[in-house]
């Protein structure tokens, strides 16, 4: 089955602790991205990715690492969590051939709370 | 500058009536547009998309969508509301030229039995 894999799915804890939340795709698709909803605000793009090595900052960067060595995962990375980055967050995945007409494919989500 | 706005944030219809979820975008060029789905506690989920062929696109579970270049708008609908509909809509442009995707701040559509 093709789909978007995110883990963990629900993670506590504290202001300073490092955190990695994983995110791996099954569809071989070069572009992927992370992205971060807040109530009213919507999904705002953190990071992405267009393949292996080649990443860029999104909208909403600050206090956030990804990388890109492998073109199946790409793992977001929280190297001093503040609670302002208390939030539900979303790994997605897209072919980029068609260029902009292809749809993301969404991981489940991944519930953070810093406290 | 490409932008989204869903001009309802919460709308609220009775179950079999019909449904109306606003969207309308801000582009210099002929856009890729994307209505998603989000039940709760679930990931996004595609319901459709236009990509430039037909203004009228239809998506999964009854649900459609009328791009109309002259008003700006790609409005969601659907004829009769089921009270699995209830979650929140994300209109969604994507902008040309890269591979950027802009969301709208979503709207949570409730059905009433």
């Amino acid at each position: 089955e093709a789909q978007v894999t995110q883990n963990p799915r629900y993670l506590i804890t504290v202001t300073g602790k490092k955190l990695t939340v994983t995110c791996s795709q099954n569809m071989n698709h070069e572009y992927m991205s992370w992205y971060r909803q807040d109530p009213g605000l919507g999904l705002r793009q953190i990071y992405y990715s267009m393949n292996v090595e080649v990443t860029d900052k999104g909208d909403v960067p600050e206090g956030y690492k990804v990388s890109r060595k492998e073109k199946r995962n790409f793992p977001l990375i929280l190297e001093s969590p503040s609670p302002n980055q208390t939030s539900l967050y979303f790994c997605a995945s897209r072919d980029p051939s068609g260029y902009s007409y292809n749809e993301q494919f969404f991981g489940p989500g991944t519930r953070l709370t810093v406290l | 500058a490409q932008s989204v706005t869903q001009l309802d944030s919460h709308v609220s219809v009775s179950e079999g009536t019909p449904v109306l979820l606003r969207c309308n975008y801000s582009s210099s060029y002929s856009p890729s547009l994307f209505w998603y789905v989000q039940h709760p506690n679930k990931g996004l989920q595609l319901l459709l998309k236009y990509t430039s062929a037909a203004t009228l696109v239809k998506g999964i579970n009854g649900f459609e969508a009328e791009f109309k270049k002259s008003e700006t708008s790609f409005h969601l609908t659907k004829p009769s509301a089921h009270m699995s509909d209830a979650a929140e809509y994300f209109c969604v442009v994507s902008v040309i030229g890269t591979y950027k995707y802009i969301f709208g701040t979503g709207t949570r559509l409730k059905v009433l039995a």
